[in-house]
């Protein structure tokens, strides 16, 4: 089935430490987007990549960094410099010129703890 | 910069009674409009969506959204609400940005249907 993974589901990680989390999808989409979900917040945009190689920072980039090697991935790490890190993490993709029609496809998420 | 904004944060009803959730977006150019929502411990879904044609839009379970450029609103609505549509909604739009598309949502809100 296609879809997208993100892995892994609960991560817990000391004050200080940098965390990777990752997300794939085998969907074909060319575009992935990583959203960070807080409580009567919303989702709010972290970055965002449309092609390969190529990625765009969101509403809320500082502390966060990603990398676009390749179509299927795209991994975001959680800085030290990340003022918050708590959160729900979602990723999600799209194919470009379908987005307008059918939206995103969503992850089942990350929740991340930082203690 | 372009926003979403739903009024409700938290709404409370009984089974059968009719729903309306608000959401309003500023943003000036041609508009595609999403609701999503969030069921307890899954992934967000797609619930209905509108880019062109009839403002008036049908979604799964009953759900209509109706777009009002004017008010530049596209509030959702079902007549009769069950226990299963306990869940998080959240509306959002999609932008387009020097060529690169993005999703930006509105803060959600809880929707909590008792039996």
């Amino acid at each position: 089935d296609g879809g997208i993974t993100q892995s892994p589901k609960y991560l817990f990680r000391k004050e200080g430490q940098n965390v990777t989390l990752s997300c794939e999808q085998n969907l074909n989409h060319d575009a992935m987007y990583w959203y960070r979900q807080d409580p009567g917040q919303g989702l709010r945009l972290i970055y965002y990549s449309q092609i390969v190689n190529d990625f765009q920072k969101g509403d809320i980039a500082e502390g966060y960094s990603v990398s676009r090697e390749k179509k299927e991935s795209f991994p975001l790490t959680v800085t030290s410099a990340q003022k918050n890190p708590t959160a729900f993490y979602l990723c999600a993709s799209s194919k470009t010129e379908y987005a307008l029609r059918y939206g995103y496809t969503f992850g089942s998420g990350t929740r991340l703890t930082v203690v | 910069a372009q926003s979403v904004s739903q009024h409700n944060h938290h709404v409370i009803l009984s089974e059968a009674a009719s729903l309306e959730l608000g959401c309003n977006y500023s943003y000036g150019g041609t508009v595609n409009l999403f609701w999503y929502v969030q069921y307890p411990g899954q992934h967000l879904q797609l619930l209905l969506k509108y880019f062109s044609g009839d403002p008036l839009v049908k979604g799964i379970k009953g759900f209509e959204a109706e777009f009002i450029k004017s008010k530049f609103s596209f509030n959702l609505r079902k007549p009769s609400v069950q226990w299963s549509d306990t869940a998080e909604y959240f509306c959002a739009v999609n932008v387009e940005n020097q060529g690169a598309q993005k999703l930006v949502f509105g803060q959600g809100t809880r929707l909590t249907i008792n039996p």
